[in-house]
């Protein structure tokens, strides 16, 4: 079982404000790493898939990076809005497929 | 996108007895589906692999005869939980990745609320 942090647990911010939230995870046999965005009562949406270290990835507003070598990813959100509030989620595969998910961070925008 | 539907949403059930929770891929072939279950205010923990055609493999801690799972087609997986007791009361999701796809990506039922009174 892979030990995957997320940081921080829960955050507040203001409508406008950027942010950004840590992913750790174990460096050795990585394969590649997912982040979903998860709303109470939905399924969770897949945002970025990333492989390589050093990879960046950008959706609208929302982007992440990844550092391999280490065992991180960012995701930052910029001018966040309201209806960016939800869990973010992020989860490391091996060559296995099977998805370890990280506590995820929930975020929560205020208008 | 790819689309996995959940039956049911919600189920309520009394103690002792066992109830059947279905995930279906709708527009594409699943070779591989993911069970997961929640438990309240922590993330999404894999319960079990399951394999079109073969039997599914559990993650450790997870009881096999407790949690049926059979995978008979390439659209349709399905997880039983038998004789439920209360601390079987917990959300239940699952995955299923496209066989056509390379990159493991999968995607997401909308997840089943299971209350074992």
């Amino acid at each position: 079982i892979l030990n995957v942090e997320q940081s921080p647990q829960s955050l507040h911010v203001q409508e406008g404000d950027s942010t950004n939230f840590t992913c750790s995870f174990p460096s050795s046999n990585f394969y590649a790493l997912h982040w979903y965005r998860w709303e109470t009562a939905k399924s969770p949406e897949a945002l970025f898939v990333m492989t390589l270290n050093g990879d960046e990835k950008k959706k609208g507003r929302i982007s992440a990076t990844l550092n391999t070598k280490e065992g991180y990813s960012y995701l930052y959100i910029k001018g966040s809005q309201p209806e960016d509030s939800a869990t973010y989620l992020c989860a490391p595969n091996n060559a296995g497929n099977m998805l370890t998910f990280g506590g995820g961070t929930r975020l929560m925008v205020k208008p | 996108g790819a689309v996995v539907s959940q039956h049911p949403s919600r189920v309520i059930c009394k103690s002792g007895t066992s109830v059947k929770i279905e995930c279906r891929s709708l527009d594409f072939q699943a070779t591989t589906m993911f069970w997961y279950r929640q438990f309240p205010k922590q993330s999404l923990m894999l319960m079990a692999t399951s394999n079109e055609g073969s039997k599914a493999t559990y993650e450790q801690g997870v009881e096999k005869d407790k949690f049926l799972i059979n995978h008979a087609s390439l659209t349709l997986s399905t997880l039983t939980v038998t004789s439920a007791h209360p601390e079987d009361s917990s959300f239940y999701i699952c995955s299923a990745r496209d066989g056509s796809l390379a990159g493991g990506e999968q995607y997401f039922g909308p997840g089943t609320r299971l209350t074992v009174t």
